[in-house]
């Protein structure tokens, strides 16, 4: 059964340092995602990308954060300059069309 | 913007007892989408539901969707320890992005 993966599984870094965070979406999907959860509450949806450009963002998306597909089959979050605040697990995810969204196993980042 | 209420937040359980969480949109939903997530683990799609007053069944699972497509809930009848995880809706308005709920986790004491 075809999967999103991530890497890596976890990523810990000192604060102002830069991380990117690897996904490679389920081959034939369209849509891709990225979410991060904070450790115990709620999933909250970061940025979508859809023909190589991002289609929707949100507030918490800031000028700190970029995604890229750089190669047809990557997709990258990074953070330029981390706070600690950033510290949660992110999630990537693709969709093929309008229906059920496939999460991969998260990249759980720290910061220190 | 869009908010989806979830509750309980919580809910403790004794193996064989019932279970619902709900969920409540600020807004007019397209379709709301539920996810269980194991400790440790990623969210899961377990159903989605599009048409007003929609019920659908997965095994012990029932998921029902409001007359108004501004509520929903799933119920398990006699909990699993297996069961045992976060239960989140998401509501999609009129884009592609879901709004989730702060999720149920679910405690079963066998």
């Amino acid at each position: 059964e075809p999967e999103v993966t991530q890497t890596p599984s976890h990523q810990v870094t000192q604060m102002g340092q830069e991380v990117i965070l690897r996904c490679v979406p389920i081959s034939n999907h369209l849509y891709f995602y990225w979410y991060r959860q904070i450790l115990g509450q709620k999933v909250e949806f970061l940025v979508s990308f859809y023909n190589n450009e991002i289609s929707e963002k949100s507030e918490i998306f800031d000028d700190q954060f970029s995604v890229e597909r750089p190669d047809g089959s990557n997709f990258t979050l990074k953070i330029r300059s981390t706070k600690l605040e950033d510290s949660a697990m992110y999630f990537c995810a693709s969709i093929q069309g309008y229906n059920e969204q496939f999460f991969g196993p998260g990249t759980r980042l720290t910061v220190l | 913007g869009q908010q989806v209420m979830q509750i309980p937040q919580y809910q403790h359980v004794q193996e064989g007892e019932d279970f619902t969480t709900y969920c409540n949109s600020s807004t007019t939903l397209s379709n709301i989408q539920w996810y269980k997530q194991r400790p440790g683990g990623h969210p899961v799609f377990l159903i989605q539901l599009v048409k007003s007053g929609e019920v659908k069944k997965q095994k012990r699972l029932t998921f029902q969707f409001g007359e108004a497509k501004k509520n929903s809930s799933l119920h398990i009848t006699a909990t699993q320890t297996t069961d045992v995880g976060t239960y989140f809706c998401a509501g999609r308005g009129g884009s592609y992005i879901p709004t989730f709920g702060r999720g149920t986790s679910l405690i079963v004491h066998p």
